[in-house]
This record gives structure tokens, C-alpha cells and sequence, in this order.
């Protein structure tokens, strides 16, 4: 099957640490996409690739840090200068910069 | 900049029609999309329309664009208690090399 995984489903952090999440596709899309999604709120990007080796800031990428070494992997870290981390993290994935498929998400949450 | 808004909250009952609405700020977006969210999942792409359409029908969801308003709705037909979700419109903007603008997303609770 074609799709997207995000791992893990559910992850904790204590204050100070860092974390990665982690984001594989095996629909060769060369673009891939990191959001954040609060309650109540809509999706806002914090980084974006369209190729491998190569990466774009997005809204709010303060805090986090990428790579995209391989087109099918495209990591996430939360580092401990992002304040404010607990929330819901969507990656995506996209033949070019139109439709994107999703992910089925992973919610931090700092102790 | 720019902007995709919709309303927060819709609420229908079972077995009426539902109709979400979005506006979009790009007039030369190329493609706008629907997306569906249910509760701690990711978001599914639903329909989409290209800009040189009016409507597009697909089984129960009817999606009408006015382009002259740069409005987008999406219908939903004979709705059920399953389509209660959170539901996103998204725009391509047509400068290139940058990602979909996605609005905030309309909750649909649909009342038994």
C-alpha cells in the first residue's frame, strides 16, 4: 500500500528535551510538508521540501529543525527552544506543489 | 497576503444538506481543494476543482466556485452522522514554488 506513515502515534517530552519525529512516504513525491495543528486552530506550516537536500522555512519554524536526506524520510525536531511544543504534527506529502496527502499525525505533549 | 477564510461551526441535522463556504484571496489560484478531518486523524483530500469550473459533482459532495467573488463552497448532500468532521478549503496560489494556503477549517456537527 501507497501512502504515508508518521511515528510515533502518540509522544511525551520533559521540559529541555529534544525530540524527532519522524515522517516516511513511498509515493515517490518529491515535496514534503511539516505542520502544526492546535485545538481549534488550522494547520500552520513550519517547514517545507521540494527536493532532497533542500528545504524551505515555513510559518513558524522557529524551534524546529529538518533534513531530507533521503526523498522518502523527511524528520522533524522539536529542539528545546521551541516553548510551546504540545500539539498535533501532520506531515504531508505532494507530487509538486499541489495536492497533499497527509499523514495520520503525532501528538506531543510536554510533561 | 493571503488569506483562506471559513467559518468555525456549521451544525445540520441527519438527512439534511450541509453547505460549508470558503473564500480565498488568490484570483489566479490554479486548483482549490477540500480536505476532511476526523477526530486525531490526518486530513483526507475530498474533492477539488480546477479554476475553469464552475461545479463539480461527485456522488453526494456538489463543490461551486465563483471566481468572480473568489468564493468556494462545498455541498453535501443527505448528510450523515459520519460526516461530522472538521473541513478545509485550500488554495494553490499561482506564483509557483509555494505550498497549498489552507483555511482554518469549518467543525460540522451533524445532529441525529
Amino acid at each position: 500500500d501507497g501512502g504515508i506513515t508518521q511515528s510515533p502515534k502518540y509522544l511525551f517530552r520533559k521540559e529541555g528535551q529534544n525530540v524527532t519525529l519522524s515522517c516516511e512516504q513511498n509515493l515517490n513525491h518529491d515535496a514534503m510538508y511539516w505542520y502544526r495543528q492546535d485545538p481549534g486552530q488550522g494547520l500552520r506550516l513550519i517547514y517545507y521540501s521540494q527536493i532532497v537536500n533542500d528545504f524551505q522555512k515555513g510559518d513558524i519554524a522557529e524551534g524546529y529543525s529538518v533534513s531530507r536526506e533521503k526523498k522518502e524520510s523527511f524528520p522533524l525536531t522539536v529542539t528545546s527552544a521551541q516553548k510551546n511544543p504540545t500539539a498535533f504534527y501532520l506531515c504531508a506529502s505532494s507530487a509538486g506543489l499541489n495536492e497533499q496527502f497527509f499523514g495520520p499525525g503525532t501528538r506531543l505533549t510536554v510533561l | 497576503g493571503e488569506d483562506v477564510e471559513q467559518s468555525l461551526f456549521l451544525s445540520v441535522r441527519e438527512g439534511d444538506s450541509s453547505v460549508i463556504n470558503c473564500t480565498y484571496t488568490d484570483s489566479s489560484s490554479t486548483y482549490l481543494y477540500w480536505y476532511k478531518q476526523e477526530p486525531g486523524a490526518g486530513l483526507q483530500l475530498l474533492t477539488y476543482i480546477f479554476s475553469n469550473m464552475d461545479m463539480k459533482q461527485d456522488q453526494r459532495l456538489t463543490v461551486l466556485l465563483n471566481k468572480k467573488d473568489k468564493h468556494l463552497s462545498l455541498r453535501i448532500a443527505d448528510t450523515q452522522t459520519g460526516d461530522s468532521a472538521i473541513y478545509f478549503c485550500a488554495e494553490n496560489p499561482a506564483r509557483g514554488n509555494t505550498p497549498l494556503v489552507f483555511g482554518k477549517g469549518t467543525r460540522l456537527s451533524v445532529i441525529a
